[in-house]
C-alpha cells in the first residue's frame, strides 16, 4: 500500500518559535489532511488540501499541497504551549479506487518549552 | 464536522475475554471507520463499517477477531475478541462527511484506551 514519510519524528522548541514539518510519498495523493492529536484524545482535523499548489491557513497554521502532489508541509508560527501534541499527515489511498481509505504518516511529536 | 462519542473511554481487560466498543455520531453518516493505534504508533485502519452491509476489513484484520456492527447511520460497534496483551491499543472510530469541500475528510472520536493483562 501507499506510505507517507513524515519528518521530523519529534521536535523540541521554545515558545514563540516557528515550526515546520513535512510529509512525502512515492505516490500521488489527491488530498492531503493534517491532524493534531492531544494526549488521550482522538486526532482533530487541522487543515485539508485539495489542489496541487494550494496554500491554506488556519490561524497560526499554514499548510501547502506540493506541486508534484507527492508532498505537503505544515508550518506553525509563534508556537505556544498548547501546540504540544502529535501531528499527523494523512491522505486517501488512490489504489483500487477506494479514495476513502486514509493512510497516515507516523506523526511528528511536538514539545514546546514555555 | 461531526460530534463523535465512544464508550468506554478506557478499560482494563483480562486475557481471553472480549470487549465491545460503541461509537455514536450526532448526525447520519454513510461511512464509519475503525482504527487501531498501538502505543506510540500511527493509526492503522481496521475496517470500514457501512450501514446495511458487512464491514470491509483491511489486510491483517479478520471478522472473527474484530466483529463489527452497523445497525443504523449514527451508530457502530467494534468487538475485540479473545483478547491478548498485543491487543492493548487505542481504538478509534471515525466518520467521513460528504460534500464537495469535505470530501475525504474524516473526523475522529476520542478513542477507547484498552489494556489487556
Amino acid at each position: 500500500g501507499q506510505q507517507l514519510n513524515q519528518s521530523p519524528q519529534s521536535m523540541f522548541i521554545q515558545e514563540g518559535e516557528d515550526v515546520s514539518m513535512n510529509c512525502t510519498s512515492s505516490s500521488i495523493f489527491n488530498t492531503w489532511l493534517w491532524y493534531k492529536q492531544d494526549p488521550g484524545e482522538g486526532p482533530v482535523l487541522l487543515i485539508a488540501l485539495y489542489k496541487a499548489g494550494e496554500l491554506t491557513s488556519n490561524g497560526r497554521l499554514t499548510a501547502q499541497f506540493g506541486i508534484t502532489r507527492k508532498d505537503s508541509f505544515l508550518n506553525i508560527s509563534a508556537s505556544i504551549p498548547s501546540d504540544v501534541g502529535i501531528y499527523f499527515c494523512a491522505g486517501p489511498s488512490v489504489s483500487g479506487g477506494s479514495n476513502y481509505k486514509l493512510t497516515f504518516g507516523k506523526g511528528t511529536l511536538l514539545t514546546v518549552n514555555p | 464536522s461531526a460530534v463523535i462519542s465512544q464508550k468506554p473511554s478506557r478499560d482494563i481487560c483480562q486475557r481471553g475475554t472480549s470487549l465491545t466498543i460503541q461509537c455514536q455520531v450526532d448526525s447520519q453518516v454513510t461511512m464509519m471507520f475503525w482504527y487501531r493505534q498501538q502505543p506510540g504508533q500511527s493509526l492503522t485502519l481496521i475496517a470500514t463499517a457501512n450501514q446495511g452491509s458487512e464491514a470491509t476489513y483491511e489486510s491483517g484484520f479478520v471478522i472473527d477477531k474484530f466483529p463489527i456492527s452497523r445497525p443504523n447511520l449514527t451508530f457502530s460497534t467494534l468487538t475485540v475478541s479473545n483478547m491478548s496483551p498485543e491487543d492493548s491499543s487505542i481504538y478509534l472510530c471515525s466518520v467521513e462527511t460528504s460534500g464537495s469541500k469535505t470530501y475525504n475528510e474524516q473526523f475522529f472520536g476520542p478513542g477507547t484506551r484498552l489494556t489487556v493483562l
